[in-house]
């Protein structure tokens, strides 16, 4: 399988902290994406960073990718209790299977008040 | 604009049974696509399209049939159901193909199969 893997599984931290999810995968990517989902509801682009990208910003959230390492990591800052949710990986590859794009299994980050 | 509407919301199944997940969007996407959500195995892509009249099997399309006789519409339908189908399914579109960028997800249907 092509699919990504987020580490940890499960993160808890203080509103307020930073929290960082990691992602790995396996093969050449074209980009890779990260999604969140909230409990029982479908999931919610967050982020996109290509190939030939090494970091990007959105708001609260930073990505890098490290294609050396077939790594990535999201860091959301100053979190907030509404942070409280699922985050998913999602690889897009190049040639055969490009247009499959691969999730891992998650993070689920718990934000306490 | 409503985005990815699937339907129905819940639904329960005796084994054997077919029934067809709907899922339509109002966004001219031309990549649509199925995925099943089960506890600890993350979304695996069942089937894609890139078009009217153009799918594709992805990691786990056993036991699943689609079609796409239009752009907006994308159909699931489970021939003979099983217990192993019990999930959540999500249908999911985007603007870009190859690879998707920017998936935009249903709300979803939780299936059971008893």
């Amino acid at each position: 399988s092509q699919q990504g893997e987020e580490d940890p599984q499960a993160l808890s931290i203080q509103e307020g902290e930073n929290a960082t999810m990691n992602c790995s995968y396996k093969t050449s990517i074209n980009n890779l994406q990260w999604y969140r989902q909230n409990s029982g509801r479908g999931l919610v682009h967050l982020i996109l960073i290509r190939s030939n990208e090494r970091e990007k910003h959105s708001g609260r959230l930073r990505v890098t990718l490290d294609t050396s390492k077939k790594s990535s990591s999201l860091l959301i800052t100053a979190s907030r209790a509404a942070d409280t949710a699922s985050y998913f990986c999602a690889t897009g590859y190049s040639g055969a299977g490009s247009y499959q794009l691969t999730f891992g299994k998650g993070t689920k980050l718990s934000v306490i008040p | 604009n409503a985005g990815v509407t699937q339907t129905p919301k819940f639904q329960v199944l005796k084994t054997g049974q077919s029934m067809t997940l709907q899922c339509a969007q109002d966004m001219n996407h031309e990549y649509m696509s199925w995925y099943r959500q089960d506890p600890g195995m993350g979304l695996r892509l069942i089937h894609y399209s890139v078009g009217a009249g153009i799918t594709d099997q992805g990691e786990v399309p056993n036991g699943y049939n689609v079609s796409r006789s239009t752009t907006e519409d994308f159909p699931l339908r489970l021939l003979s159901a099983a217990p192993s189908q019990t999930s959540v399914y999500f249908c999911a579109s985007s603007y870009a193909l190859g690879p998707p960028e920017k998936l935009f997800f249903g709300s979803g249907t939780q299936l059971s199969v008893l």
